[in-house]
């Protein structure tokens, strides 16, 4: 059974950092790309970032792009999130899928909260 | 970027009844169309990926069409359990985009 597991969240304060792990079972993690999703409260989703199998690809939303680096350990079958510079934006709760182009598993999210 | 449009935002439907949500992209995405389904306090699920492919052990009461820039998700037979925000997806070009959300609810 596929597993992804979202850890890191938690309230940080505005120009600050944080690191989002990934950790994924169940599948063959590094045939997969992942990405990450996020939805503040009460919205819609919006899709964050993607690395590729091997994390030679990365993608990003132009919101978090030059902020926020997507990478991967498939030796430790996680993907992270390291986000920098934070603003109160950012807060939300970040999912991250297995990707597929259409995203077919996803964990439960971990919740970000940018506050002073 | 590709923006997602979706119709209506939100609808309330008896069970049993026919329910037909729209999606409309701003450029061609051929059948590169997800639609997922999300509950509250839920993560979403994947229940239609190109368009018009169900994803596995999700009910044959929905079905998603269409292709270009024009897509239609329907479930033929409410159901309570159906109560949710549907989200369109397009994967045609990063950044990838999500519809805003259909609340679909029971009346």
């Amino acid at each position: 059974e596929v597993h992804l597991l979202e850890s890191g969240g938690g309230m940080v304060q505005p120009g600050r950092s944080l690191r989002l792990s990934c950790a994924a079972s169940g599948f063959t993690f590094n045939s997969h790309a992942v990405t990450w999703v996020r939805q503040a409260p009460g919205k819609g989703l919006e899709w964050v970032s993607v690395i590729s199998a091997s994390g030679g690809d990365t993608f990003y939303a132009d919101s978090v792009r030059g902020r926020f680096t997507i990478s991967r350990d498939n030796s430790r079958n996680t993907v992270y999130l390291q986000m920098n510079s934070l603003r109160t934006e950012d807060t939300a709760l970040y999912y991250c899928a297995k990707d597929r182009d259409y995203f077919d598993s996803w964990g439960q999210g971990t919740l970000v909260t940018v506050s002073s | 970027d590709i923006q997602m449009t979706q119709s209506p935002s939100s609808l309330s439907a008896s069970v049993g009844d026919r329910v037909t949500i729209t999606c409309q992209a701003s450029q061609d995405i051929t059948n590169y169309l997800n639609w997922y389904q999300q509950k509250p306090g839920k993560a979403p699920k994947l229940l239609i990926y190109d368009a018009f492919n169900l994803e596995t052990g999700v009910p044959s009461r929905f079905s998603g069409s269409g292709s270009g820039t024009d897509f239609t998700f329907t479930i033929s037979s409410l159901q309570p359990e159906d109560i949710a925000t549907y989200y369109c997806q397009q994967y045609d070009d990063f950044p990838r985009t999500f519809g805003p959300g259909t609340k679909v609810d029971i009346k």
